[in-house]
């Protein structure tokens, strides 16, 4: 079946530096992925939509330029949290859809821990 | 408009019993409801999921059941196990190109007792 991978799946950082989680598909090419994030005992909320060549496309409400997305290539999509502070620690899970299934497969997740 | 909403909040049930989880959702457009099951620590993963023009769809001890008219649809687990023991979430999106944007309910922990 369809994996994804995330990249760390924990990162603890000092308030004010930046921190680039990745979102691999290991054996299927994804033109989309979507990133979501969930606070803890929380639902999961979309943050924007990565688009293999373009611009990201951003929930409302979500700051594009704290968030950077780059989805560089077919298989690999990045999230840089810029300048993070304390209130952005979450768990943030990335996830693509199987070619011609319409199908979600979610990634294990990354927490980040803002100090 | 983009509402799911989830209940219960939490569930406990004896180890064979039935869970039963319910969702109810706003915006009639909406095309693609999965379920994911999420285990602490984990990202989510696809229990099931069904379609507006089916009323019922079962995969092994989990059963879908699609109200369209009440804009509701539930989740059925039979013969529960302490294995199924998660967070589980029923979501909702347009479907077509935007099949990817879930709209997520508010989760429901499940307990079953052994």
């Amino acid at each position: 079946g369809a994996v994804v991978s995330q990249h760390p799946s924990r990162v603890i950082c000092k308030s004010g530096t930046s921190v680039k989680i990745e979102c691999r598909s290991l054996d299927f090419q994804a033109t989309t992925m979507f990133w979501y994030r969930q606070f803890p005992k929380k639902s999961l909320m979309l943050m924007a939509t990565s688009n293999e060549g373009s611009k990201a496309t951003y929930e409302q409400g979500v700051e594009k330029d704290k968030f950077l997305i780059n989805h560089a290539s077919l298989t690999l999509s990045t999230l840089t949290v810029t300048s993070a502070h304390p209130e952005d620690s979450s768990f943030y899970i990335c996830s693509a859809g199987t070619p011609g299934a319409n199908v979600l497969t979610f990634g294990a997740g990354s927490r980040l821990t803002v100090l | 408009q983009q509402q799911v909403k989830q209940s219960p909040q939490s569930l406990i049930v004896q180890k064979g019993g039935i869970s039963i989880i319910n969702c109810a959702y706003e915006n009639t457009a909406f095309d693609y409801f999965p379920w994911y099951q999420q285990f602490p620590g984990k990202g989510p993963a696809l229990l099931i999921a069904i379609r507006p023009d089916v009323s019922e769809k079962k995969e092994g001890r989990f059963t879908i059941s699609f109200n369209k008219s009440a804009k509701q649809f539930s989740l059925h687990i039979m013969d529960s196990q302490p294995g199924d023991s998660a967070t589980y979430f029923c979501a909702a999106s347009l479907g077509g190109t935007s099949y990817g944007k879930l709209t997520f309910g508010q989760g429901t922990i499940l307990t079953v007792h052994p």
